[in-house]
């Protein structure tokens, strides 16, 4: 089993709608979650970080679910500009020094004018 | 600040020859991560480092690679004898701490884009 899966689309979605990721994880001691997203050819950026109790950004919000091992993306009112891949990503500190991130292969998005 | 700086950042060469990466981490950041990312699997940890210590290089592929963080500001990723199977983009990230919230947040580099022919 995967660390962290995504569906890798393309999602083709018209400028202005919703659209929606998801993500699961199988390490249930993963203590930070993260959206980064990457433009092609381009390094990933962090677009933001995900908290138990949910977190919006603007147009965009995320959610997570411990008991599920799930992780979500929602954007509204998508932009032209909204063209890329989201990397879901999943982190773990052991202390002493040891943590770190696992990235899903992400999933790509297109939205069409 | 420059952000994290990499070179070379394009790099062909052929099969047999020694590749060096080389990687600026931003100043200050405690933590550097050495990534590969292909379209088959993904992005890949291959090693990281703590204050100059590497921590776990369980993702090194195989003996041929390896990697170094001399001081602070400098860490290199060499492969010898490089082989095709290596080409990929090879990312640096750095981030502040391993501690909770922000500190967790890794900055990228724009990578090394490698083909081996």
């Amino acid at each position: 089993r995967k660390e962290v899966e995504q569906d890798p689309g393309p999602f083709n979605v018209p400028e202005g709608a919703t659209v929606a990721f998801n993500c699961t994880y199988s390490n249930s001691a993963s203590q930070s979650f993260f959206w980064y997203r990457q433009d092609c050819r381009k390094e990933p950026k962090l677009l933001m970080s995900v908290y138990s109790s949910g977190n919006e950004d603007g147009r965009f919000t995320a959610q997570l679910n411990r008991a599920s091992q799930y992780i979500s993306l929602l954007i509204r009112d998508s932009k032209l500009s909204d063209s890329a891949t989201y990397l879901c990503v999943v982190g773990f500190y052991s202390g002493a020094g040891s943590y770190q991130l696992t990235f899903g292969k992400g999933t790509k998005l297109s939205v069409i004018p | 600040d420059a952000g994290v700086i990499q070179s070379p950042r394009h790099e062909v060469t052929e099969m047999g020859q020694e590749v060096t990466l080389r990687c600026k981490p931003i100043s200050g950041h405690d933590y550097l991560f050495w990534y590969r990312q292909t379209m088959m699997r993904g992005l890949e940890l291959l090693i990281y480092f703590n204050n100059n210590v590497p921590i776990d290089d369980s993702g090194m592929p195989e003996d041929r690679f390896s990697a170094k963080m001399p001081n602070a500001s400098f860490s290199t990723l060499k492969i010898q004898p490089s082989e095709p199977r290596d080409s990929a983009v090879y990312f640096c990230a750095s981030s502040l701490g391993g501690g909770t919230g922000n500190s967790y947040e890794q900055y990228f580099g724009p990578g090394t884009r490698l083909t081996v022919t």
